[in-house]
């Protein structure tokens, strides 16, 4: 099966940019989807394909994928967008397989 | 806007059933694949499972399959999960997604989300 790995945690300090892997086995020849989670909230979808933002999400939030890493990058992070942090993505033999989830803390 | 209301949840046995629920509006539900995903509370996301506009093509997450089964039924706006022989390790949030294409290719992703309802398996 396909397994996906994300840090459990990553720190930052307001206005300055996180940055969250996720990795996979040549992850870079699949589409990788982020959603944002807020406790007792369902989860939003950030940055799909890869780099692509859905209408009403801040240009803040980027996407990248290569090799076998892609990563969520959320510049001048601010207080709200402290969360958990799921990326996703589609193998033929696994189905959809989302990483562990990365909390972002705002410190 | 769209919205997703998922309904059925509660507390079970292990060994029993319960039918989840999802009313769709807000866009063409029939021109859309949908999932079911859950989520025990305090860890992760996990697909379980998704099924095409049409319900011709759908699929199911290992740990279910034989025990879950899912539909929709279009002329309703509606998604369900049936499930059965439930397992305390079933015990989870299960949220209704719409998936971002009509046909249940992989080529999607999960473009809106309801609130979630939360089974619990237990004696």
């Amino acid at each position: 099966s396909y397994v996906v790995t994300q840090p459990p945690s990553v720190s930052v300090a307001p206005g300055q940019t996180a940055t969250i892997a996720c990795g996979g086995n040549n992850i870079g020849s699949k589409s990788v989807h982020w959603y944002q989670q807020k406790p007792g909230q369902a989860p939003v979808l950030v940055v799909h394909d890869d780099s692509d933002r859905p209408s009403g999400i801040p240009e803040r939030f980027s996407g990248s994928n290569s090799g076998s890493t892609a990563t969520l990058n959320i510049s001048r992070v601010e207080a709200g967008d402290e969360a958990d942090y799921y990326c996703q993505v589609w193998d033929l033999n696994s189905d959809h397989v989302f990483g562990g989830g990365t909390k972002l803390t705002v410190l | 806007e769209v919205q997703l209301v998922e309904s059925g949840g509660g507390l079970a046995q292990p060994g029993r059933s319960l039918r989840l629920s999802c009313a769709a509006s807000g866009f063409s539900f029939n021109d859309c694949a949908m999932h079911w995903v859950r989520q025990v509370p305090g860890k992760g996301l996990e697909w379980v499972s998704g099924i095409s506009w049409d319900s011709k093509s759908l699929d199911y997450v290992d740990s279910v399959k034989g025990r879950f089964t899912i539909s929709r039924d279009n002329a309703k706006n509606s998604l369900y999960l049936q499930m059965t022989s439930l397992r305390p390790e079933d015990t989870a949030f299960y949220f209704c997604a719409k998936d971002s294409q009509k046909y249940y290719d992989g080529s999607g992703y999960f473009d809106s989300w309801g609130h979630g309802t939360l089974v619990t398996v237990s004696s």
